[in-house]
């Protein structure tokens, strides 16, 4: 299995709402991400988890708050989210924070 | 700090033609490089990847890239498309000493005409 599967694939959510994020991989990678792409741009780094771990907070926002429950799953739970925060959220894992990428096909967020 | 500029937004290509994606970088400290290609409605997948010794890399789907440090570039080249290689393509560094900060180009949109 060489797939990091998201889902859902697609949420719509209102600003007051509280919603999860999940992600899960079975390569037995030890290092596990989140990023946020907007349309037309790259990804940015949200998150970064190394063996459960939390490593890197890249300054975002606490109403997006990460969980890595076990070394196969990476939550991210959303509450009181704005607008600007639609976008395609990405998870993505690797065997060690300087190994290469695996990347899920996200979930597409739209916030009323 | 480290940058990586895509030059090129968009590159309309003819199926069968050649194309090459160009891609810059600035970095004070050695990076390892990388192309990575998004298709619609997919995550990133790791096109390859120069690390270090021979300069020119080859990939998945028939791609390759060189590396060339005096004009820090890593340009990505490909002989014949195809109509599948439609997608946005990243360029990408990290330098050595910081294991988890990719930093990602603003993307190149490769589009194939029949």
């Amino acid at each position: 299995d060489t797939e990091v599967t998201q889902t859902p694939k697609h949420l719509v959510m209102g600003m007051t709402n509280k919603k999860s994020l999940k992600c899960e991989q079975h390569m037995g990678h030890r290092a596990m991400y989140w990023y946020k792409q907007k349309a037309k741009k790259p990804p940015e780094l949200m998150f970064v988890y190394s063996y459960e771990k939390l490593s890197i907070n890249e300054s975002v926002p606490s109403r997006f708050s990460p969980e890595c429950p076990n070394s196969s799953l990476l939550n991210l739970h959303l509450h009181a989210l704005q607008p600007e925060d639609s976008a395609l959220y990405l998870c993505a894992s690797s065997q060690a924070t300087n190994e290469k990428l695996f990347f899920g096909s996200g979930t597409q967020l739209s916030v009323l | 700090a480290q940058s990586v500029t895509q030059l090129d937004s968009q590159v309309p290509v003819f199926e069968e033609a050649p194309v090459e994606l160009r891609c810059n970088y600035s970095s004070s400290v050695s990076v390892y490089l990388f192309w990575y290609v998004q298709y619609p409605n997919q995550g990133l997948q790791l096109l390859l990847k120069y690390l270090s010794g021979s300069t020119l890399v080859k990939g998945i789907n028939g791609f390759e890239a060189e590396f060339n440090k005096s004009q820090t570039s890593f340009h990505l080249r490909k002989p014949s498309v195809h109509i599948s290689d439609t997608a946005e393509y990243f360029c990408a560094v990290r330098p050595y000493s910081s294991a988890s900060k990719i930093i990602f180009g603003s993307g190149t949109r490769l589009s194939i005409r029949p």
